[in-house]
């Protein structure tokens, strides 16, 4: 089974700095995805950024964007020029590619989360 | 581009009532999955929806159970609720078998509270 793990409870910055998020993660697959979710205090999930174990290239969105240690099964996310929006949890999270039939399905397990609150 | 919609909002019930949590998908979008969120945690997979079969389960008894429908939306039901049953249900949908298959985008979520 895998298991995701995030190690920071809780996480500040100051409006306009970079701040980076840790997660972990275990799994003896080789092909998988990654996602960084974040949870406002409205609660709708909205993803952040997703990345693809195949691909060597960290994904980036705008001021998102993840460094990938696929050896170390790490999968950070770092927030740049952080605006008072981004004040929400952020959930890792794991995912083992699905195939029709039921075989293989895209559950994705998640992290304990880590609040972050941007201050002005 | 219709997103993913969830209902109702919030919803009070009693223990050993039953209940039914309702979610649209978003437009071409065919699998859907539902997450139970406890305050403060990760969300939990509780199963998966892909062309109105269930295409795989987390660990949650036979009282969680679902519908997907051909429009793919979906229902969650739950029968002889318990006072752990109150939490936040997430639905997601996801396209499988397209460019950025499995990604799932979530509703707003259903509140429940067991009384």
């Amino acid at each position: 089974a895998q298991t995701v793990t995030q190690s920071q409870p809780e996480m500040s910055v100051q409006e306009a700095e970079t701040v980076t998020l840790s997660c972990t993660y275990d799994t003896s697959e080789n092909n998988y995805y990654l996602f960084w979710y974040k949870q406002p205090p409205s609660r709708q999930m909205i993803l952040v950024i997703r990345q693809e174990a195949y691909k060597q290239q960290n994904a980036t969105e705008n001021r998102f964007s993840v460094n990938f240690q696929k050896a170390a099964k790490s999968f950070s996310l770092k927030i740049s020029d952080s605006q008072l929006g981004d004040t929400a949890m952020y959930f890792c999270a794991f995912m083992k590619p699905s195939n029709a039939g039921g075989t293989s399905y895209g559950k994705l397990t998640f992290g304990q989360g880590t609040i972050l609150t941007v201050h002005p | 581009e219709t997103g993913v919609t969830q209902s109702p909002t919030h919803l009070i019930k009693t223990r050993g009532q039953q209940v039914t949590l309702r979610c649209s998908s978003q437009s071409g979008h065919n699998t859907v999955s539902w997450y139970q969120q406890a305050l403060g945690q990760g969300p939990q997979f509780i199963f998966q929806y892909y062309r109105e079969e269930e295409n795989g389960r987390g660990n949650f008894p036979p009282r969680f159970s679902g519908l997907q429908f051909p429009n793919y939306s979906s229902e969650l039901n739950v029968n002889a609720l318990e006072l752990d049953d109150s939490a936040l249900y997430l639905c997601a949908s996801s396209l499988l078998g397209g460019t950025h298959t499995d990604t799932q985008y979530f509703g707003p979520g259903t509140r429940l509270t067991v009384l």
